[in-house]
């Protein structure tokens, strides 16, 4: 059973571009959550994304968008990139919106953005 | 502002030795606080949680001592092994929201 896949691994992007991550969730999962892990930092959150809808967001700026797609797969959008953008995007799928499913949150294994 | 502070940044034990990582949150809204496990190049992956009803949790090597009036809690690792190195965080979350606040982590080394 695939867990949570990220795409692509690593990226490097220069100042001012556009990127694309992409995640499919665990199988069985329909909400996924997305992350901002800085060098030697905890995980910050972006936002989550259920029933093709963003339910909760984060401090990020609009800069930072995302889509969920039918199939339950996700997307995070991030334009005019910055150098503090470099980081390692983690996405995290789970079933539910609701408590129960917060407990069971299941992360890939992430996308590493350089900004040069 | 950093609502969840976690401590040391870095530990190093001997093998058979015990492991102490701290947190400390500010929250008191937060009711569910759970650890996470990570390894190079992996992503962080559910270790044992705890919710405020209870002091204490033990799930094999794992025990999470919780402090609900101080909001403080705590990750042992009993008997550590080497293979327990990693970097470990606390996290918190609040009833009915899924967004999980982090601390900043700790990299623990066990050494052989």
């Amino acid at each position: 059973d695939a867990g949570v896949t990220q795409s692509p691994t690593h990226l490097i992007k220069t100042r001012g571009q556009q990127v694309t991550l992409r995640c499919s969730p665990k199988s069985g999962h329909d909400t996924v959550s997305w992350y901002q892990q800085a060098l030697g930092q905890g995980p910050q959150f972006i936002f989550q994304y259920y029933e093709e809808e963003e339910r909760q967001r984060g401090n990020f700026p609009d800069r930072f968008s995302g889509h969920q797609f039918p199939n339950y797969s996700s997307e995070l959008n991030v334009n005019a990139l910055l150098l503090g953008d470099s980081a390692l995007y983690l996405c995290a799928s789970t079933q539910g919106s609701g408590d129960s499913g917060a407990n069971v949150l299941t992360f890939g294994a992430g996308s590493r953005l350089t900004v040069l | 502002q950093q609502q969840v502070k976690q401590s040391p940044q870095s530990l190093i034990v001997q093998k058979g030795g015990i492991s102490i990582i701290n947190c400390a949150y500010e929250n008191t809204a937060f009711d569910y606080f759970p650890w996470y496990q990570q390894f190079p190049g992996k992503g962080p992956a559910l270790l044992i949680a705890i919710r405020p009803d209870v002091s204490e949790k033990k799930e094999g090597r794992f025990t999470i001592s919780f402090n609900k009036s101080a909001k403080q809690f705590s990750l042992h690792i009993m008997d550590s092994q080497p293979g327990d190195s990693a970097t470990y965080f606390c996290a918190a979350r609040k009833t009915g929201f899924q967004k999980l606040v982090f601390g900043t982590g700790t990299r623990l080394l066990v050494s052989p």
